[in-house]
């Protein structure tokens, strides 16, 4: 079955610097990857998503890359803000949707002002 | 929030004792996952519904059964609660390719 690997597990940055968070899959078949920022004490919330039919999306601060023949995808933040401090975490899934994500087991990011 | 409840939101049981966990939705989507999050292991996948009354195991459903009689209602069963069973568990309904959380539920088994 698909396996996610996510690095690194923590990350601290200056306020206003930029973070990088990288996640590889081992199944070719699968086709979404979604993130997911986790405050403390909150549920996951889905903040980007990309499909294998494009290589890059962007939501404002935050960007999503994708190269399928490595199997690896990233997530980048901009300018960050203290308010970005979260747990992130990685996922793929395959076929049509509707399928069970597999996840990264999260990065800790801590953005110091 | 996707109009996902969980309830209860918190709970501490005994080892031994049965527990049910309960996720409910309004929005009608067919399928829905139950998942535990504990430190150093993210989410993983305990069990999942794609229709009422079809359900299939994930990852880690050892000790774990559920059941779905209706579209809205998709509940988790704990038959024996052991302390490996403490955790956080999350409920997820998908909404084509996006999967959106539940609140949680904080299950102490002491």
């Amino acid at each position: 079955g698909e396996n996610v690997e996510q690095h690194p597990s923590t990350l601290s940055v200056q306020e206003g610097d930029s973070a990088v968070i990288k996640c590889t899959y081992s199944d070719s078949a699968s086709n979404y990857f979604p993130w997911y920022k986790q405050e403390l004490g909150k549920r996951p919330q889905l903040i980007i998503d990309i499909r294998s039919n494009v290589g890059e999306k962007k939501d404002q601060r935050i960007a999503v890359t994708l190269n399928k023949t490595a199997k690896h995808f990233s997530l980048h933040i901009t300018e960050t803000q203290p308010e970005d401090s979260a747990v992130y975490f990685c996922a793929a899934s395959k076929d049509s949707g509707n399928t069970p994500l597999v996840f990264g087991k999260g990065t800790r990011l801590s953005v110091i002002a | 929030d996707a109009g996902i409840t969980q309830s209860p939101r918190h709970k501490v049981t005994e080892t031994g004792t049965p527990v049910t966990l309960r996720c409910h939705q309004t929005e009608n989507h067919r399928y829905m996952y139950w998942y535990r999050q504990d430190p150093g292991h993210g989410l993983r996948l305990i069990h999942y519904s794609y229709g009422v009354k079809d359900t299939d195991k994930g990852e880690v459903s050892d000790g774990y059964s559920v059941s779905r009689s209706k579209t809205e209602d998709f509940l988790l069963t704990l038959e024996s609660a052991t302390s490996s069973q403490t955790s956080v568990y999350f409920c997820a309904i998908s909404a084509g390719y996006e999967q959106y959380f539940g609140p949680g539920t904080r299950l102490t088994v002491t």
